[in-house]
């Protein structure tokens, strides 16, 4: 049963431009958040997605986007890259529906590194 | 302040140690709660919940005081396999939806 899984695991980009991020969540799973985690930090939360609609959404600019397809997965989108979106970038899914929160899968991230 | 704050360490103990690791969290709706465990340049992976009776796996024990806005966990025995950062989660809003917010995490290093 694969878990979460992210691509690419790497990335380089130069300050400015735009990059794309992938998710496809567990199976049976129909809820994506999306997290970025600096060195030393916490993942802190961008955005969740639920039946294709951005439902929460954490403190980050509109420079941050995403979308949800049918088939649960997900992309996130950033603009106008900066020095300082360097980062992990985690995706977690888990199972909205359903009276109890079991809590996230995570994948294993997409490392950015913009220059 | 953050909503979701734990002591960053890092603990250094050695083995066979019992180690405790407390967080607290700012929003009094806060629904369910959650330790994770992340190695080095890995991905968090959920370790337990935290139930308010109090749970325990093995020689783990997780506590929740949702009147201090404070929950526990208890690491009996350390293994050096232990060493790791543990991360507090908080889910707000609705026991099922809402965002989880995670506290920057404790490190505990384990020592022969």
């Amino acid at each position: 049963d694969a878990g979460v899984t992210q691509s690419p695991t790497h990335l380089i980009k130069t300050r400015g431009q735009q990059v794309t991020l992938r998710c496809s969540p567990k199976s049976g799973h129909d809820t994506v958040s999306w997290y970025q985690q600096a060195l030393g930090q916490g993942p802190q939360f961008i955005f969740q997605y639920y039946e294709e609609e951005e439902r929460q959404r954490g403190n980050f600019p509109d420079r941050f986007s995403g979308h949800q397809f049918p088939n649960y997965s997900s992309e996130l989108n950033v603009n106008a890259l900066l020095l300082g979106d360097s980062a992990l970038y985690l995706c977690a899914s888990r199972k909205l529906t359903g009276a109890i929160n079991y809590g996230y899968t995570f994948g294993s991230g997409t490392r950015l590194t913009v220059v | 302040r953050k909503e979701v704050e734990q002591d960053p360490g890092p603990f250094n103990v050695p083995e066979g140690a019992t180690v405790a690791f407390n967080c607290t969290y700012s929003n009094s709706a806060s629904q369910s709660f959650f330790w994770y465990r992340q190695d080095c340049r890995k991905e968090p992976k959920l370790l337990m919940s935290v139930y308010s009776s109090g749970n325990e796996d093995g020689r783990f024990t997780a506590q929740l005081n949702r009147a201090s806005q404070y929950i526990s966990l208890l690491i009996r025995d350390s293994k050096l396999s232990d060493s790791a950062t543990y991360l507090c989660v908080v889910n707000s809003g609705s026991t099922n939806a809402g965002k989880s917010t995670f506290g920057d995490g404790t490190t505990l290093t384990v020592k022969p």
